[in-house]
């Protein structure tokens, strides 16, 4: 099972919107709603912001939304802070019953 | 409240082989999986197994395949991941998480991350 493919580094400034894209095939991605994303900061755990396609866990911000088409997922961060900068990573759910992360994306605020 | 408590640090020589840990609290351990995945220095996350806490089914990335062997004991509300014929290429913080209500789905919920650094 491949990693699935994430852009190395996405930048955008303080405001502005980012997509993050997640492309994997139809036995990951395009298989199932159980696509996930995590945001990571440098020597820490990461913390889940987006589970099941497009829902938010409690008191995750309202910034961050996914989507899916076909075999690609999306995170986008609307109104790009600080504070997000960060690595995000993607996951999903497969048809082997195992999952699979994303190469990961490293978000810099300009 | 939910917490994942893991064991500490490991030095391992090569061919050597690692036992971790991973002790739940907070919630009715049998009614989640545990997910392991790893982290090597400077790289991103890499998914290894799960295993159902309830019927201890188990399933295993390809890559680690013969290799890991992931285990639970109910009565201690604790998991265990063991990896054997180390190599450098294993050096890496490994994680347990705890799944959402869907088992394959990994949660909010990790583990403080055991070091686990291979070396001669």
């Amino acid at each position: 099972q491949s990693a699935l493919t994430q852009p190395a580094s996405v930048s955008g400034s303080p405001g502005q919107p980012i997509t993050i894209s997640c492309t994997g095939t139809s036995s990951d991605i395009g298989a199932y709603d159980y696509v996930s994303w995590y945001q990571q900061d440098p020597g820490k755990a990461p913390k889940l912001i987006i589970h099941d396609v497009n829902f938010r866990p409690s008191g995750v911000s309202s910034r961050f939304s996914g989507s899916k088409s076909g075999n690609t997922a999306s995170l986008t961060i609307s109104g790009l802070q600080a504070e997000d900068e960060s690595d995000y990573y993607c996951i999903s759910y497969t048809t082997t019953n195992t999952l699979v992360f994303g190469t990961g994306t490293k978000v810099t605020v300009l | 409240q939910v917490q994942l408590v893991q064991s500490g640090a490991e030095v391992k020589k090569p061919g050597a082989s690692v036992k971790v840990s991973c002790k739940a609290s907070g919630y009715p351990f049998i009614t989640y999986a545990i997910h392991w995945v790893r982290q090597a220095p400077g790289q991103g996350l890499e998914w290894m197994a799960w295993i159902n806490a309830d019927n201890g089914d188990t399933n295993y990335s390809e890559k680690f395949q013969g290799r890991v062997t992931i285990t639970r004991d109910t009565s201690a509300s604790t998991a265990y991941m063991e990896l054997t014929s180390l190599t450098s290429e294993d050096t890496a913080i490994y994680y347990c998480a705890r799944s959402r209500i869907t088992m394959v789905v990994v949660g909010q919920h990790w583990g403080q991350g055991t070091l686990v650094t291979v070396s001669s």
